[in-house]
């Protein structure tokens, strides 16, 4: 089946600083990516959406200036944290659609980021 | 109002038990529901798409009416293996194709 493998699974950086999370399609194309953040007992709440070789398209409320994201392959997208915050701590997840193909989406395993 | 809106429960059900899971969604237009399955700390795994007719997996049903813009789950014979947070989650149509979310339904299976 459809895997997406998303790395770091768990980071823990320092005030101020930036972190990178990759997640890329293995067997298939991934034409969308969503970034998902998930805090502790709630449920997934979309960042963005990225299309291959376009600019992501933001939800309300999500600073695309600091949640920086780059799909620049139909195999990969990155998400990098810029001067993360403690109350950036969070889980991050992506998930992949290959235009229509699959029924669902494939998830990354996540990637839980604690800011010290 | 959300958009997708489930009892965040908990659910504790001994072995065995019979539990459903109710949800209800505001946008008419959604087309595609599922249920997803979250164990603690990981990603959320497809358990299941739902279908306007009804449809069975094993122990697992799903229900969805249309009308009333509601989606059930019912887990028969309960194993504790089944205990995790069930998420209801819709699709709308369009160019985004994104998911929504319920915020999830935690379910506890006592032995």
């Amino acid at each position: 089946g459809a895997v997406v493998s998303q790395h770091p699974s768990r980071v823990i950086c320092k005030s101020g600083t930036s972190v990178k999370i990759e997640c890329r399609s293995l067997d298939f194309q991934a034409t969308t990516m969503f970034w998902y953040r998930q805090f502790p007992k709630q449920s997934l709440m979309l960042m963005a959406t990225s299309n291959e070789g376009s600019k992501a398209t933001y939800e309300q409320g999500v600073e695309k200036d600091k949640f920086l994201i780059n799909h620049a392959s139909l195999t990969l997208s990155t998400l990098t944290v810029t001067s993360a915050h403690p109350e950036d701590s969070s889980f991050y997840i992506c998930s992949a659609s290959d235009g229509g193909k699959l029924d669902g989406y494939t998830f990354g395993s996540g990637t839980r980021l604690t800011v010290v | 109002r959300k958009e997708v809106e489930q009892d965040p429960g908990p659910f504790n059900v001994p072995e065995g038990a019979t539990v459903a899971f109710n949800c209800t969604y505001s946008n008419s237009a959604s087309q595609s529901f599922f249920w997803y399955r979250q164990d603690c700390r990981k990603e959320p795994k497809l358990l299941m798409s739902v279908y306007s007719s009804g449809n069975e997996d094993g122990r697992f049903t799903a229900q969805l009416n249309r009308a009333s813009q509601y989606i059930s789950l019912l887990i028969r014979d309960s194993k504790l293996s089944d205990s995790a947070t069930y998420l209801c989650v819709v699709r709308t149509s369009g160019s985004a194709r994104q998911l929504t979310f319920g915020s999830g339904t935690q379910l506890t299976v006592l032995p």
